[in-house]
């Protein structure tokens, strides 16, 4: 167990649905990361929050934001779903030295 | 920007052999590398890391990495696979400091044939 909680574990939503993932990092941790893996794209980096800011973009398409708050934790948002966007989205969090990113289980979104 | 390249994507050994996976990393400065494995059906676990000191770094399940900074490279390596290593492994880097961009890899995927 790494400390990284997400929730919930598997969803499957119908296209054009709207979905949030949820992620509480280990305690202490103080950066955020979204992760999405998928067969075809392998694991892209989509974005990374550190103490509540913005501080780093990847390959996050327009239709998903992400934040994150006060208490640390993240939540990502995806909206006007597609087919492709079927993948797992991990979540992982880093102390404030950085020295080690711990994932999360994942979340495991099926969209039909 | 810092990148990370894994060149082998599938590898496939049988069991006792000896396995090296190359990574090579694009930064200009001080880096923490790292490599990950992801189980089938897994998440992503820290296999082992680098920040400093000895290159020569030893992890879990008797994997090792050698950091070669003239060669900007990071190479994975175990003496005698076995069956259960069968598994996606990722090389990553960033710079030290919690809110620097940590970059991953693109996965190298490893098949052990018993």
């Amino acid at each position: 167990d790494s400390g990284v909680t997400q929730t919930p574990k598997h969803l499957i939503t119908a296209t054009g649905q709207r979905v949030t993932l949820r992620c509480s990092p280990r305690s202490g941790d103080l950066s955020v990361y979204w992760y999405q893996q998928s067969l075809d794209q392998g694991l892209q980096f989509l974005i990374q929050y550190y103490n509540g800011e913005e501080r780093a973009k990847g390959n996050i398409l327009e239709r998903f934001s992400a934040q994150q708050f006060p208490d640390l934790h993240s939540e990502l948002n995806l909206s006007s779903l597609e087919l492709g966007d079927s993948a797992l989205y991990f979540c992982a969090s880093s102390p404030p030295s950085g020295n080690t990113i711990y994932f999360g289980e994942g979340s495991w979104l099926t969209v039909v | 920007a810092q990148s990370v390249s894994q060149h082998n994507h599938h590898v496939i050994l049988s069991e006792a052999a000896s396995l090296e996976l190359g990574c090579n990393y694009s930064y200009g400065g001080t880096v923490n590398l790292f490599w990950y494995v992801q189980y089938p059906g897994q998440h992503l676990q820290l296999l082992l890391k680098y920040f400093s000191g000895d290159p020569l770094v030893k992890g879990i399940k008797g994997f090792e990495a050698e950091f070669i900074k003239s060669k900007f490279s990071f190479n994975l390596r175990k003496p005698s696979v076995q069956w259960s290593d069968t598994a996606e492994y990722f090389c990553a880097v960033n710079a030290p400091g919690g809110y620097q961009k940590v970059t991953f890899g693109t996965g190298t995927k490893l098949q052990v044939i018993p």
